[in-house]
C-alpha cells in the first residue's frame, strides 16, 4: 500500500539558516509527489509537485525539492529560512486507484523559526 | 479567482449531538474531497465526489458520517451522533477536470470541530 513517512515531527532552525525536511514514500509505480504547507488556522497550500523529468523541482516561496528514486525520498529544502516560514509541512503521494486519484499525506513536520 | 470556502470555521458541540459542515469549491471544479485532520496527523481522505457522484467513500464511517454534493457544486458533511474522537479539522478541497494526478488540489481553510 502507498504510504508517506516524515521522520521529523518537529524541527527548529534559526532565521537565515538552511532547511531540509525529509520525506520518504512507498509506491509501486512512478510516484507523483507533493509538498504542502499549512499555516495556523489556514488550509493547505501547494509548495511544489513532481511528476517526471528533472528531479530537482522549484516551488514557491524559495523552496525546492529533490526526487531520489534510489532512496524513495523527496526532501524539501530552502537555503535561507524566514520567520514567516514557521508552519507545518506535509509531504504527499498521489495514488491512483479505481479510476480516480487521491492524495496520501504524511503526518507532517512542524517547523519553528528562531529569530 | 475565489478559493474554496468552508463554514463554519469553528464548532463546539457535545458528544451525541449532530453537526454539519458546508463547502463551496472553486467554480468549475468537478472533483471535491473531504478530509479529516486529527491533531498531530496528516489529512485523511473521508470521501471524494466526481461532480455529484461519490467515487470513494472507503474511509468514511458510514454509521455516523454522511455527505452529499447536490447539483455537483456545494457539499455538506454531517456527523450524527458525534463522538469525542471526531474532534478534528475537516478540510474541503477541490480539483479541476477529470482528476488527473497532475491536477492540483486546492484546500479550504477548514472547520475545527471540538466534541466535548
Amino acid at each position: 500500500a502507498q504510504s508517506v513517512t516524515q521522520p521529523d515531527i518537529h524541527i527548529t532552525v534559526s532565521e537565515g539558516a538552511s532547511l531540509e525536511l525529509r520525506c520518504n514514500y512507498s509506491y509501486g509505480a512512478t510516484p507523483y509527489l507533493f509538498w504542502y504547507v499549512q499555516s495556523p488556522g489556514q488550509g493547505l497550500q501547494l509548495l511544489l509537485k513532481y511528476f517526471s523529468g528533472d528531479t530537482l523541482v522549484q516551488g514557491i516561496k524559495g523552496f525546492e525539492a529533490e526526487f531520489k528514486r534510489s532512496q524513495s525520498s523527496f526532501n524539501l529544502r530552502k537555503p535561507s529560512v524566514h520567520w514567516s516560514d514557521a508552519a507545518e509541512y506535509f509531504c504527499a503521494v498521489g495514488s491512483f486507484s479505481g479510476g480516480y486519484n487521491k492524495l496520501i499525506f504524511g503526518a507532517g513536520t512542524r517547523l519553528a523559526v528562531h529569530p | 479567482e475565489a478559493g474554496v470556502a468552508q463554514s463554519p470555521r469553528y464548532k463546539i458541540i457535545e458528544k451525541r449531538q449532530s453537526v454539519a459542515f458546508w463547502c463551496n469549491p472553486i467554480s468549475g471544479h468537478a472533483t471535491l474531497y473531504w478530509y479529516q485532520q486529527i491533531l498531530g496527523q496528516g489529512p485523511k481522505l473521508l470521501i471524494q465526489f466526481q461532480n455529484n457522484g461519490v467515487v470513494d467513500d472507503s474511509q468514511l464511517p458510514k454509521d455516523r458520517f454522511s455527505a452529499e454534493r447536490l447539483k455537483g457544486v456545494d457539499s455538506t458533511l454531517k456527523i450524527q451522533p458525534a463522538k469525542l474522537e471526531d474532534s478534528a479539522v475537516y478540510l474541503c478541497a477541490s480539483r479541476p477536470g477529470s482528476g488527473r494526478l497532475t491536477d492540483t488540489q486546492y484546500f479550504g481553510p477548514g472547520t475545527r470541530l471540538t466534541v466535548l
